[in-house]
């Protein structure tokens, strides 16, 4: 399978700053795709990248794939409490059907 | 339906006594996928269903664990003999189709069954 790792691990933003998470392989990615869970929830899917250098936009949300497709990035700008979650960048795994998801990157928006 | 539907959405049981958790997948969707997630760690893959086979069960904790799914939709986990350490949130997923080495589909996901064993 294709290990990703994702940092940071743990985010704490002011409400307004601009927050990034980064997600990285030693290997090359076919597909990169984006999920988000909130404190309590589920994990919702937000969007997939195929191409390389691809950049795809929902509203305050920026998501970026390597040229390489090694790496991928998620900027959210001007952070709102709403933001607050856990944001996965599960790759494929082992067998190649399934996805493996890591810890994510958790972040936390102080008012 | 709709959307990916778990339940019961939240178990407590008693250690040593078995458990039968259940996940209905959006209608046409012929993966489904388990997996489980302890407090404020990530998804453990337990296992994968294209159709109703099961091609993989590697990811299955122990023996304690199995699952099955008929008729190409309705899925159950069945965990024996609770311990302690399968308290955690079990969360299942469907997607239209299963990956290939060059493509995933997206997850859907349900909102999980809650389990604690005591």
């Amino acid at each position: 399978g294709q290990q990703v790792m994702q940092i940071p691990q743990y985010q704490h933003v002011q409400e307004g700053e601009d927050f990034t998470t980064y997600c990285n392989s030693s290997t090359t990615l076919s597909n990169i795709q984006w999920y988000k869970q909130r404190p309590g929830g589920h994990p919702v899917f937000l969007i997939q990248l195929v191409k390389s250098g691809e950049v795809k936009k929902q509203k305050r949300l920026t998501f970026q794939f390597g040229e390489a497709k090694k790496n991928s990035s998620l900027h959210i700008t001007a952070t709102q409490t709403t933001d607050v979650g856990t944001y996965f960048c599960p790759s494929p795994g082992a067998g190649s059907y399934q996805l493996t998801f890591g810890k994510g990157t958790k972040l936390s928006v102080i008012p | 339906g709709a959307g990916v539907s778990q339940s019961p959405s939240n178990k407590v049981t008693e250690k040593g006594k078995d458990v039968e958790l259940r996940c209905d997948p959006i209608s046409g969707h012929t993966a489904l996928y388990w997996y489980r997630q302890s407090l404020g760690q990530g998804l453990e893959f337990l296992i994968y269903f294209q159709g109703n086979s099961a091609p993989d069960k590697s990811g299955l904790p122990s023996d304690r664990f199995s699952a099955e799914r008929t008729g190409g939709s309705v899925s159950t986990l069945t965990i024996q003999r609770t311990q302690q350490e399968d308290s955690a949130v079990y969360l299942c997923a469907s997607s239209i189709a299963p990956g290939n080495r060059d493509f995933n589909y997206g997850y859907t996901f349900g909102s999980g069954t809650r389990l604690t064993v005591v």
